[in-house]
Order: structure tokens, then C-alpha cells, then sequence
């Protein structure tokens, strides 16, 4: 079955440290790999995309992912977090051949302490 | 990059009535909108697929006399929850795609609260 899992639901970092949130995927098909931010209340920002070719990608925001087929993972890092990196984040899977739906995981809350 | 709208962002109805959400490509023409569904701290999920001049292919679960899809034109699809009950309150969002693109573009999202 397709499936997104986000392992941690919700993570605390402090102002300044290092981020990473964990995503893996079951997914029979060539996976597009996405993650998304939400602030409460609103639609969904698209951080970064992984299609293909080089496995470290870099988004918006300071934000880098890396897709590791071995793993089926596709982490998402940032060397050091600001305050208002504070939000959900959401790692999702898609492929070309299922239309461009996409299925996300659970979602991840980042609280940032000062 | 590509502007999805969606509208309104927010609305509160009466229990039976029915309320319509518009979703709108408004710099691009997008063949398919996908429309999910998202409760308080979960995830979105996938409550059906538009194509353009097509009927919707809804997921599995999801009541399609409930919640009517229209996709009449290449930049707008409508969801028409009808019969709206309190169980029906959510957040509702929209992405739309351009044929043969990988990457949707998502909209604001709706809140829908039914009383």
C-alpha cells in the first residue's frame, strides 16, 4: 500500500539549532517527493521537490532535502532554524502516472524556542 | 509561480443548507484540480480528482452526492458540500495542475463550519 509516514509529530527545536524532520515512503511506483509548510489556518507552501537526479535538493527558506532510495526516505533539514520556521510540515509522495495526486503524511509540528 | 485561489476562505452555514467552494487557476489553465480534505492536527486527505470537462473520480469513502465536483472550464472547479451536517466542518484545499506537469499548485484552503 502507498503510504507517507512522518515519525515525529511533534518536534521542539531552539532558536538557531540545526532541524531535521524524517519522512519515509512506501510507494510502488517512481516516487515525486515533495514537502510542504502550513501555518495554522492557511493553504500549503511548497518547500522543495525531488523528481530526479541529484538526491540533495535545495528549497526555499534555507531548506535542503535528501532523497535516499535505499531508505525510502526523503529527510528534511535546516542548519539553523529561525522563529518563524515555526509551523506544520508536511512530506508528501506523488507519481507522474497517478495524475499528480499526492498522498501526505501525518505531518509534522515544529515549536522553536527562543 | 502559479496562483491557485480559493473562495471563500472561510464560511459558516446552517446545518442542511448546502455552500459551494470555488477553486480558481488564475494564471494558468489547469486540466486537473484535486480537492482534499483536512481535520484539525491530521493530514490533508484526497477526496477527489477533476478533470476538465469530465466527471470527478472520487476516493474511496467519499460520498460523491455529497460533495459535488465541477470542473466546467480550465481555470475554475467548484465542491458543492450539500446537505452540510457539523460532522461536514473541516478545512477544504484545492491544488490544480497543468496537463502532463508533476507539481500542483495549491490554494488557501476554505474553513468550513457548519452549525
Amino acid at each position: 500500500a502507498q503510504s507517507v509516514t512522518q515519525p515525529d509529530i511533534h518536534i521542539t527545536v531552539s532558536e538557531g539549532a540545526s532541524l531535521e524532520l524524517r519522512c519515509n515512503y512506501s510507494y510502488g511506483a517512481t516516487p515525486y517527493l515533495f514537502w510542504y509548510v502550513q501555518s495554522p489556518g492557511q493553504g500549503l507552501q511548497l518547500l522543495l521537490k525531488y523528481f530526479s537526479g541529484d538526491t540533495l535538493v535545495q528549497g526555499i527558506k534555507g531548506f535542503e532535502a535528501e532523497f535516499k532510495r535505499s531508505q525510502s526516505s526523503f529527510n528534511l533539514r535546516k542548519p539553523s532554524v529561525h522563529w518563524s520556521d515555526a509551523a506544520e510540515y508536511f512530506c508528501a509522495v506523488g507519481a507522474f502516472n497517478q495524475g499528480g495526486k499526492l498522498i501526505f503524511g501525518q505531518g509534522t509540528e515544529l515549536s522553536v524556542k527562543p | 509561480g502559479a496562483v491557485v485561489s480559493q473562495h471563500p476562505s472561510w464560511v459558516i452555514c446552517k446545518s442542511g443548507t448546502s455552500v459551494k467552494i470555488e477553486c480558481r487557476s488564475l494564471d494558468f489553465q489547469a486540466t486537473t484540480m484535486f480537492w482534499y480534505r483536512q481535520f484539525p492536527k491530521q493530514s490533508l486527505m484526497l477526496m477527489a480528482t477533476s478533470n476538465e470537462g469530465s466527471k470527478a473520480t472520487y476516493e474511496q469513502g467519499v460520498e460523491k452526492d455529497k460533495f459535488l465536483i465541477n470542473h466546467a472550464s480550465l481555470t475554475l472547479s467548484t465542491l458543492t458540500v450539500t446537505s452540510a451536517h457539523p460532522e461536514d466542518s473541516s478545512f477544504y484545499i484545492c491544488s490544480a495542475r497543468v496537463q502532463r506537469e508533476t507539481e500542483a499548485f495549491f490554494g488557501q484552503g476554505t474553513r468550513l463550519t457548519v452549525v
